[in-house]
Formats: structure tokens, C-alpha cells, sequence
């Protein structure tokens, strides 16, 4: 069964860039048939989508972010990545990684979540 | 810009059914998913495509989309439903996601 997991620092100063990994294991991250994104919560708070991107590295943001925000990937590694730059405490969250059913447009695998407490 | 409502909660009794609404502008238009999430827990995909159930979810497990509202319906609802429920759809090249509705059961 296809396994995601984050990877990155644990703790993030303010005014830096969050960055994280998504490793993809046991499934290729090469597939037309899905994309991958990262998605966020806040502690106590609800789920809000960062952004997707497609193994050709076609990418889509969300608005709110989209200044601030990278989204890259490697198909050699298997892997896709996430930058956030300028960081704030409001950026406080567990971070998500997701494959995406390009057809249905919905999230069907989910890593297990990297919190990352942003923090002097 | 485009949003998705939900109750913030929503209370069932063991063995009844128990329904949560996602409500937005022409929501039927699109494909609506919905996730549980427990605490401490990632989110799983409990339906997508408005009415399509994982082959690991329950059938007491349903949905529909119509109109402005997605709906989804737990029938005798056991203990274990107990959770937060996000609705989820796509509006253009946007992810949307409901504030998530936390069902209690009691």
C-alpha cells in the first residue's frame, strides 16, 4: 500500500522558510493518474489546503499563500517538497502531505503529519 | 472567493442516523469528498465523488450532492464514528475545505 511521509526540521525561527519533504514509498510518484499536494492544521483548528503539483511540476496554489510558497518535485528521489518563507507563529501547524485522484479531485492517502512549531 | 459551510457540531444518538451538510454556491456542480479525522490522527477519505465509499468504509456510510448542499449520512452510527468530518471540493484550480463538523455521539 502506497506510504507517505514528511520530513523536516522540527522547529522553524520566524521570519525563515519552513521547508519539508513528502517521501513516497511503494507507488510512483510519476503517475498521470495523480498529483500531490500538502495541506495544514493548526492546532485545534481545521484543515487548509497549501498546494498540489503534478509530476511534470505543474503546480497550483492557494491564493492565500501562494506569495510565500514553493512546491517542487523529484522524480528521481520519489519525492515532493514544500518551502514556506517568511514564517510568522500563525504558520504553526501539522503539516500534511496527500496524493490527489487527478479524475475525482479528492485526497486519497494522507502522511501521517510533521507539526512544525514556528518559535524563536 | 468560494467557501464551504458546515455546522461546527453535530450530536446523534447510538443506532440513529446522523447527517452533516457542506453548503456552497452551486456545490452540486462539483465533486465533493469528505474526511474523518480523529484526534491525534491524519484524515481518511470516508467518500468522494459525492456518493462513491472507499472500499474500506462502512456502508453505513452515504452521500449526496445537490443544488448548494453535500450531505453526508451516517446510518446507526456506532461509537467509533465519533470525530471531525471535513467536506472537501474543487472550485477552478482551488482546493476548498469545509470548517469541519465534529460529531458526537451520545
Amino acid at each position: 500500500q502506497l506510504q507517505l511521509q514528511e520530513s523536516g526540521p522540527g522547529l522553524v525561527k520566524p521570519s525563515e522558510t519552513l521547508s519539508l519533504t513528502c517521501n513516497v514509498s511503494t507507488g510512483s510518484i510519476s503517475s498521470s493518474r495523480y498529483y500531490w499536494g500538502w495541506i495544514r492544521q493548526p492546532p485545534g483548528k481545521g484543515l487548509e489546503w497549501i498546494g498540489s503539483i503534478f509530476y511534470s511540476g505543474i503546480t497550483y496554489y492557494n491564493p492565500s499563500l501562494k506569495s510565500r510558497v514553493t512546491i517542487s518535485v523529484d522524480t528521481s528521489k520519489n519525492h515532493f517538497s514544500l518551502k514556506l518563507s517568511s514564517v510568522t507563529a500563525a504558520d504553526t501547524a501539522v503539516y500534511y502531505c496527500a496524493r490527489v485522484n487527478y479524475g475525482g479531485q479528492y485526497f486519497d492517502f494522507w502522511g501521517q503529519g510533521s507539526l512544525v512549531p514556528v518559535s524563536s | 472567493s468560494y467557501e464551504l459551510t458546515q455546522p461546527p457540531s453535530v450530536s446523534v444518538s447510538p443506532g440513529q442516523t446522523a447527517s452533516i451538510t457542506c453548503s456552497g454556491d452551486k456545490l452540486g456542480d462539483k465533486y465533493a469528498s469528505w474526511y474523518q479525522q480523529k484526534p491525534g490522527q491524519s484524515p481518511v477519505l470516508v467518500m468522494y465523488q459525492d456518493n462513491k465509499r472507499p472500499s474500506e468504509i462502512p456502508d453505513r456510510f452515504s452521500g449526496s450532492n445537490s443544488g448548494d448542499t453535500a450531505t453526508l449520512i451516517i446510518s446507526g452510527t456506532q461509537s467509533t464514528d465519533e470525530a471531525d468530518y471535513y467536506c472537501q471540493a474543487w472550485d477552478s484550480t482551488t482546493v476548498l475545505f469545509g470548517g469541519g463538523t465534529k460529531l458526537t455521539v451520545l
